[in-house]
Parts: C-alpha cells; structure tokens; sequence
C-alpha cells in the first residue's frame, strides 16, 4: 500500500524567509511518480511537479525548489524568499507508474506567510 | 483557471437522500477522476473514467457511482448518504501521456444533516 506522510500540519513563516515542506512516502512500487499540489483558498488544487522515481535530480523553478532523496524516501518542498501568495494548503502526493492515475495525497501543510 | 467547472458549488442533503455532482473537464482532456476531500484532510481518490469507462477505483462503497459522457463531463452520484458523506467532492481532468498531472475544478461542498 502507498502511504505519504506530511508531518508539519502548520507553518508560519514571516515574508521574505526561506521555508521546506517535508514529505515523506512509502511504497512497494520501483517505480512511481511523486508530486507536490498548491491548495488556494478557493479550493481548486494547482499542479506544481511531477517526479519520477528514476530521476533523483534536484529542480529549481524560480523560487521553488525540490529536493528528491530516495535513499529516506523524501521529497521536500523548500520556497525561497517566500511571499503572501503563497499562502495556502500544500499537498505532496505519490502514484504508481503504470495503470491508472489514482494519487494517493498526504495530509497537508498549511502555510501562513506573515507579511 | 484549470477550465475544470463543477456544479453545485455548494449543497445540503439530508441523511438517506441522492446526490448527483457534475464536472465539466478541460477541453481536450479524456480522463477524469473524482476525489473526497474531508475537512482537514488530503483528498482520497474515489474513481477515474478513461473514454466512458470505470478506469480505477479507490476504497469507496458501490453506493459511489459515476458516469463519463461523450464529450468527457462526468457526473458523481452518491446514494443513501450518510454523515461521514459530508466533504469537498473535487473532480479533476487529464490527459493520458501526463501521468498524474490533474487539473482540479474548485469542488462541491456536501453537507449531510
């Protein structure tokens, strides 16, 4: 069974400070996708990435950057210079790589960014 | 904007009543899944219709059924509900060949008395 774990329920950081969103996950599968999802206020989740088991490189997009260790089984979520908007309800998520798409979430992080 | 719309936004049952859902996917985007999202808590995959066909289930009672159109709408009805029934009921479309990347409408918010 694939199970992912969030174990920072809340956050709060002050505006402008560096911040990471651990995940955790468990899974039987050798290979698997792993993503990290953005919950606004308004409900809708945004995709943000998309990781494959077989690909451990680190990424970096703007002032977004993950980092995949499978050695711990992790994929932390750290924002960088972190700003108002990006408060909300982060979700990091794990699916098998074959069949269908089902994502099995974690339980969230909610991230307050205090201006 | 993920072009994903879902109707009713919001909705109120009462225990042992029907509830139908509907979701309007992204254009062009043959697959759609539906989600339950409790309060506080990560959204749990019910089902995925690929072309018109059940494509995958999660751990949700038969009393959870759903329908994919031709045009790829879909709808969730859920029968003989209960409490635990009440959450955000999130639909999400996708493309085959994009593992995994869903683009979510905002959700029908059930609540059962």
């Amino acid at each position: 069974a694939q199970k992912v774990t969030q174990a920072q329920t809340e956050i709060s950081v002050v505006e402008k400070e560096d911040v990471t969103l651990d995940c955790v996950y468990e899974t039987r599968d050798t290979t698997y996708y792993l993503f990290w999802y953005k919950q606004p206020p308004s409900g809708e989740l945004v995709f943000l990435i998309r990781r494959n088991s077989f690909d451990e490189q680190n990424e970096i997009s703007g002032r977004y950057s993950w980092n995949f260790q499978k050695s711990t089984s992790s994929f932390n979520f750290t924002i960088t210079a972190s700003q108002v908007v990006d408060s909300a309800v982060y979700f990091c998520a794990l699916s098998e790589a074959f069949g269908n798409e089902k994502l099995t979430f974690g339980t969230g992080t909610r991230l307050t960014i205090i201006p | 904007e993920t072009g994903v719309t879902q109707s009713p936004t919001h909705l109120i049952k009462t225990r042992g009543q029907q509830v139908t859902l509907r979701c309007s996917s992204q254009s062009g985007h043959n697959t759609v899944s539906w989600y339950q999202q409790a309060l506080g808590q990560g959204p749990q995959f019910i089902f995925q219709y690929y072309r018109e066909e059940e494509n995958g289930r999660g751990n949700f009672p038969p009393r959870f059924s759903g329908l994919q159109f031709p045009n790829y709408s879909s709808e969730l009805n859920v029968n003989a509900l209960e409490l635990d029934d009440s959450a955000l009921y999130l639909c999400a479309s996708s493309l085959s060949g994009s593992p995994g990347e869903l683009f979510f409408g905002e959700g029908s918010r059930l609540t059962v008395l």
